[in-house]
């Protein structure tokens, strides 16, 4: 089975709109990421959640609202988006906090009309 | 400020040896990393450095000097599997965070 997972895969939504992407790891691992990617761009840490506890929040908009119910799944709740939000979304999870090597889901491809 | 500096695109034939470099500026540093991502797909990680040298893993091969802040990832018997975008990203043990460079795009020609 695929170690994270990210659904949706694709999403368009209006600046309005109100809509949540979902991340859930199977490898056991006590830290999540949240991550954007753009175009030639390096990837931006958005949020890091340690045993279910935010740890870092690096300055991101609160159009952007992370949950981290349970050390297994991670959710972006994402309301009044703005068109430049538009980007790929990553999911990644490591075994703690202070490991190196991060486990990405697919990402989830958000545009924003 | 902090950054990792690395050409936007190389393009190389199957089978030959490429070298990716990787400059780096950060106010913290434990050790450089490599992550590969085909379009589409997730960053999978490479290759880990913190200590200066070669490391071998297969056809790919990952340097470190940590004086002269450098690195790079060598890819040897190139397959067109090989086609993806290469991430360095620094591990910075201040604040327990990769950084992370713009990629690469490897671009292989039969």
């Amino acid at each position: 089975e695929t170690g994270v997972t990210q659904t949706p895969r694709h999403l368009v939504m209006g600046m309005t709109n109100k809509k949540s992407l979902k991340c859930e790891q199977h490898l056991g691992h006590n830290a999540m990421y949240w991550y954007k990617q753009s175009a030639k761009k390096p990837l931006e840490l958005m949020f890091v959640y340690s045993l279910e506890e935010r740890v870092e929040n690096n300055s991101v908009p609160s159009r952007f609202s992370p949950e981290c119910p349970n050390s297994s799944h991670l959710f972006l709740h994402l309301h009044t988006l703005q068109p430049e939000d538009s980007a790929l979304y990553l999911c990644a999870s490591s075994p703690d906090r202070s490991s190196y090597e991060q486990y990405f889901g697919p990402g989830t491809r958000l545009t924003v009309t | 400020g902090q950054s990792l500096e690395q050409p936007s695109e190389v393009t190389a034939v199957e089978g030959a040896i490429v070298q990716i470099n990787c400059t780096y500026q950060t106010s913290g540093f434990y050790g450089l990393s490599w992550y590969q991502q085909h379009d589409g797909g997730a960053p999978t990680f490479l290759s880990y450095n913190a200590l200066d040298g070669l490391e071998e893993t297969g056809r790919f091969s990952s340097f470190l000097s940590r004086s002269d802040s450098y690195g790079y990832l060598l890819l040897q018997e190139l397959q067109m599997k090989d086609s993806a975008s290469y991430f360095c990203a620094v591990w910075e043990d201040s604040n327990y965070q990769l950084i992370w460079g713009a990629g690469t795009k490897l671009i292989i020609k039969p």
